[in-house]
């Protein structure tokens, strides 16, 4: 069974560019999350899509970022303007629905900002 | 208060060393608890899910205490390749939230 895929895995930026982040779910898979994790830091929730709606973006910083899943599958991240605190690791995750189940990641994407 | 809490380590054990660490949670309303393990540079990765009765997966053992609110993650006979940093994940409704991590390092 083919994994959570990101892209890019990694990426640098100056202050002030936008950057976009890619994920494609396990297949049947109706739950999917964006996770920031700063270094030394456990994954923070951004958005949570299931299927195509959006469920929970309270952590989400919605003056630059911005999240879609226009067909319930594959979804994107953006950033605009980034950051110096932004970055960080962008982890893609997704999940059946129902109380016990679990998340399986993707690799995410490393993002720098100089 | 942070919703899940853990002790960050670092836990420093030998080969062969059990070692166990908890984590605490704020909601009494959490329904589902699972351990994850990450190591250094990697995506988080299931270890295991913790039931209301404790849980055994091979040299890991789970526990949930409801009425204190936290759960425990024991490791036996630790090998070399258990150093990772271990995160206490907890659901609620449709929301799943992580604590920072408690790293381990076991040394030969």
């Amino acid at each position: 069974e083919a994994g959570v895929a990101q892209s890019p895995r990694y990426k640098i930026i100056e202050k002030r560019q936008s950057v976009a982040f890619w994920c494609n779910p396990i297949s049947g898979h109706a739950t999917l999350y964006w996770y920031q994790q700063i270094l030394g830091q456990g994954p923070k929730l951004l958005i949570q899509f299931q299927n195509n709606g959006v469920v929970d973006d309270s952590q989400l910083p919605k003056d630059r970022f911005s999240a879609e899943r226009l067909k319930g599958v594959d979804s994107t991240l953006k950033i605009q303007p980034a950051k110096l605190e932004d970055s960080a690791v962008y982890l893609c995750a997704s999940s059946l629905i129902g109380q016990g189940a679990r998340a399986f990641f993707g690799q995410g994407t490393r993002l720098t900002v100089v | 208060r942070k919703e899940v809490e853990q002790d960050p380590g670092p836990f420093n054990v030998p080969e062969g060393a059990t070692v166990a660490f908890n984590c605490t949670y704020s909601n009494s309303a959490s329904q589902s608890f699972f351990w994850y393990r990450q190591d250094c540079r990697k995506e988080p990765k299931l270890l295991m899910s913790v039931y209301s009765s404790g849980n055994e997966d091979g040299r890991f053992t789970a526990q949930l205490n409801r009425a204190s609110q936290y759960i425990s993650l024991l490791i036996r006979d630790s090998k070399l390749s258990d150093s990772a940093t271990y995160l206490c994940v907890v659901r609620v409704d449709y929301k799943l939230s992580f604590g920072a991590g408690t790293t381990v390092t076991v040394r030969a």
